[in-house]
């Protein structure tokens, strides 16, 4: 059974640091692209970052590109956002999905989701 | 960046009826048009991919198609745990993959 959990969110204040963390299991991670998309309270869904199987390709959105970094380390079968200067706008329940047959950004769909790990930017 | 625009934002249909949603690309996406199903508190789940393949594990009351700029999803005998909000999400483009605003499924 696919299961990706998240960790690392909480309440940090604008400006600062937080690295967001996905735990993979039930599947060859190394096999797939893998994503972070977010859910500000109330909103709809917003892809933020993917990275390819073998990390060959990665995109952002254009509002945390140069702010956010995405990684992932196949010896821990872990994805990773390391998210910098963080603003109110930021605020959201990060989700980690996992990328289908492809193993690319392109031509591909999510086809299993984390539960989340909520960010809230405040002072 | 290409734009994915849903319609209706939100409908009330009644169990047993037949609900179509769509979703209109601001370019040609060719077939690269997914549809998740998102439930309150809940992580999205994939419903449709490639416009019209059927995930795995899927109600075949779900259906999906079209191409190039314009696609629907078709919820065919709508029932009770259908009720959700209902996503499109592009991957045409690896530059930037966008969803739809959403279109939220009630109860009349």
């Amino acid at each position: 059974e696919v299961q990706l959990v998240e960790s690392g969110g909480g309440l940090v204040q604008p400006g600062r640091s937080l690295r967001l963390s996905c735990a993979a299991s039930g599947f060859a991670f190394d096999d797939y692209a893998m994503h972070w998309v977010r859910q500000a309270p109330g909103k709809g869904l917003e892809w933020v970052s993917g990275i390819s199987w073998n990390g060959g390709t990665i995109r952002y959105v254009d509002s945390v590109q140069g702010r956010f970094t995405i990684s992932r380390d196949k010896a821990k079968n872990s994805l990773y956002l390391q998210m910098n200067s963080l603003r109110p706008e930021d605020t959201a329940l990060y989700y980690c999905a996992k990328g289908g047959p492809t193993g690319d950004l392109q031509e591909d769909w999510f086809d299993a989701w984390g539960q989340g790990t909520l960010v809230t930017v405040s002072s | 960046d290409i734009q994915m625009t849903q319609s209706p934002s939100s409908l009330s249909a009644s169990v047993g009826d037949r609900v179509t949603i769509t979703c209109r690309a601001s370019q040609s996406i060719s077939k690269y048009l997914n549809w998740y199903q998102q439930k309150p508190g809940k992580a999205p789940k994939v419903l449709i991919y490639a416009a019209s393949s059927l995930q795995s594990g899927v109600p075949s009351r779900f259906s999906g198609s079209g191409s190039g700029t314009d696609f629907t999803l078709t919820i065919s005998g709508l029932q009770p745990e259908d009720f959700a909000t209902y996503y499109c999400q592009q991957s045409y483009s690896s530059l930037v993959l966008t969803f739809g605003g959403g279109t939220k499924v009630e109860i009349k």
